[in-house]
């Protein structure tokens, strides 16, 4: 079982509409949680961080996270064909693994016009 | 500077050469990592420094690699006698802490013919 895990995708949306992405993970220790955006040539780009249980909000994107369930999720309102790009969620699992982020495969979304 | 840069930007190398990787984290970052991400997959850590202290190297995947931050700032990454499976994009990310978010350097693309 990989330690982290994304549906890979492609995920479609048309234009306006909600993208809901998940993760799991399956360190029960795991403190701190991030998505970044991966545009085709590019390199990560942190566009949320999550650290306790519940929702986050940043202008259109929703994280949420159950540790209980090991499951974080990134929710993008209002997709925008610029959003199209390859989503990263990352763990980091605290303790002597210091800052060590553990990437999923990426989920690759397309919103179309 | 504003942000991580890394140099070279693309990197072709014959089997069998040595080649160097350098990143300038941003002014401040105490802690620096480095990333390898083949086409289609997330980054899999490499290497950890916290200053100049190389804290975590169970990433480097032989001991063909290897990495300096001397001066507790600027890194190199060194691969000796390159391998076709060393190909890949090598990213270079740095934070405020080992908790703290990390930020990306735009990756050198490596290619090994």
């Amino acid at each position: 079982q990989k330690e982290v895990e994304q549906n890979s995708g492609p995920l479609s949306v048309p234009e306006g509409a909600i993208a809901s992405l998940n993760c799991t993970y399956s360190d029960r220790v795991s403190q701190s949680f991030f998505w970044y955006r991966q545009y085709s040539g590019k390199s990560p780009e942190l566009i949320m961080s999550i650290y306790s249980n519940g929702d986050k909000e940043d202008g259109r994107f929703t994280a949420q996270l159950n540790k209980a369930s090991q499951y974080v999720s990134l929710l993008i309102r209002d997709s925008q064909p610029s959003d199209s790009a390859t989503y990263l969620c990352a763990v980091h699992a605290g303790g002597t693994s210091y800052g060590k982020l553990t990437f999923g495969q990426g989920t690759i979304l397309t919103v179309h016009p | 500077g504003a942000g991580v840069s890394q140099s070279p930007r693309y990197k072709v190398a014959k089997r069998g050469q040595d080649v160097a990787l350098r990143c300038d984290p941003i002014s401040g970052h105490v802690s620096l990592f480095w990333y390898q991400q083949a086409l289609g997959q997330g980054p899999e850590f490499l290497t950890y420094f916290q200053n100049e202290a190389q804290l975590d190297k169970s990433g480097l995947p032989s001991d063909r690699f290897f990495a300096e931050r001397p001066e507790g700032s600027v890194s190199t990454l060194k691969i000796q006698r390159t391998q076709q499976e060393d190909s890949a994009v090598y990213l270079c990310a740095s934070s405020l802490g080992t908790a703290n978010e990390q930020f990306f350097g735009p990756g050198t693309r490596l290619t090994v013919l």
